[in-house]
């Protein structure tokens, strides 16, 4: 199916482990992102890539690994996860930036102890 | 720093009309964008202003005023539907979006 899709949708892992988000579009779109979405906070921008071999940090990268080989794919990996990393994470896609809308994947909720 | 503000939570009746407001401040400004998110639900775009004035499209309109930064999300002919959070988001100098922390609507019978 066309859109934008997240897996894990839910995920429980331990602090220090590695855990890696995915997401993967089908429109093509030359931008993705990453979000965190905590209570009480607006969502907050963790990577965003342009294209395909391009990425860049948003407000709150520490801790966060991209990546992104092709086009469509775009994972997030938490190299060692601490309990602040706990949270609802959304990808997203634009064809652009500026007065370009963005879609957004369902989320994954992550919770780490 | 960047900011943005609206209220946290606002509470109307079904059929009527409901403002909610978002002041911001932010390095430049390359558009707002307001979004609406369903609880357990991803954000769903609803409307983009770049220029002043009011931008309308069926029973939402959004206005904007670039000189004061602020902005408002204008919902009319309410239905129980539109319980949701409203997110309110400015693109800044970088074409990042800043993001408020929603406002989440409440409509009553």
């Amino acid at each position: 199916d066309a859109g934008i899709t997240q897996s894990p949708r839910y995920k429980i892992t331990e602090t220090g482990r590695q855990v890696t988000l995915m997401c993967h579009q089908t429109w093509s779109h030359s931008y993705m992102f990453w979000y965190r979405q905590d209570l009480g906070h607006g969502l907050r921008l963790i990577y965003y890539s342009a294209a395909a071999d391009i990425t860049d940090k948003g407000e709150v990268p520490d801790g966060y690994v991209v990546s992104r080989s092709k086009t469509e794919n775009f994972p997030l990996t938490l190299e060692s996860a601490t309990r602040s990393q706990t949270s609802v994470y959304f990808c997203a896609s634009s064809e652009g930036l500026a007065a370009y809308e963005q879609y957004f994947g369902p989320g994954t909720r992550l919770t780490v102890t | 720093g960047q900011n943005i503000d609206q209220p946290t939570e606002m509470t109307a009746t079904e059929g009527a009309i409901v403002q909610i407001n978002c002041t911001y401040q932010t390095s430049g400004f390359n558009g707002l964008f307001w979004y609406q998110q369903h609880a357990g639900e991803a954000p769903t775009f609803l409307s983009y202003n770049v220029l002043d004035g009011l931008e309308e499209k069926g029973r939402f309109s959004s206005f904007l005023s670039r000189s004061k930064g602020y902005s408002y999300l204008l919902l009319k002919e309410l239905q129980m539907k539109d319980s949701a959070s409203y997110l309110c988001a400015v693109m800044d100098s970088n074409y990042q979006l800043i993001w408020g922390a929603g406002t989440k609507l409440i409509i009553k019978p």
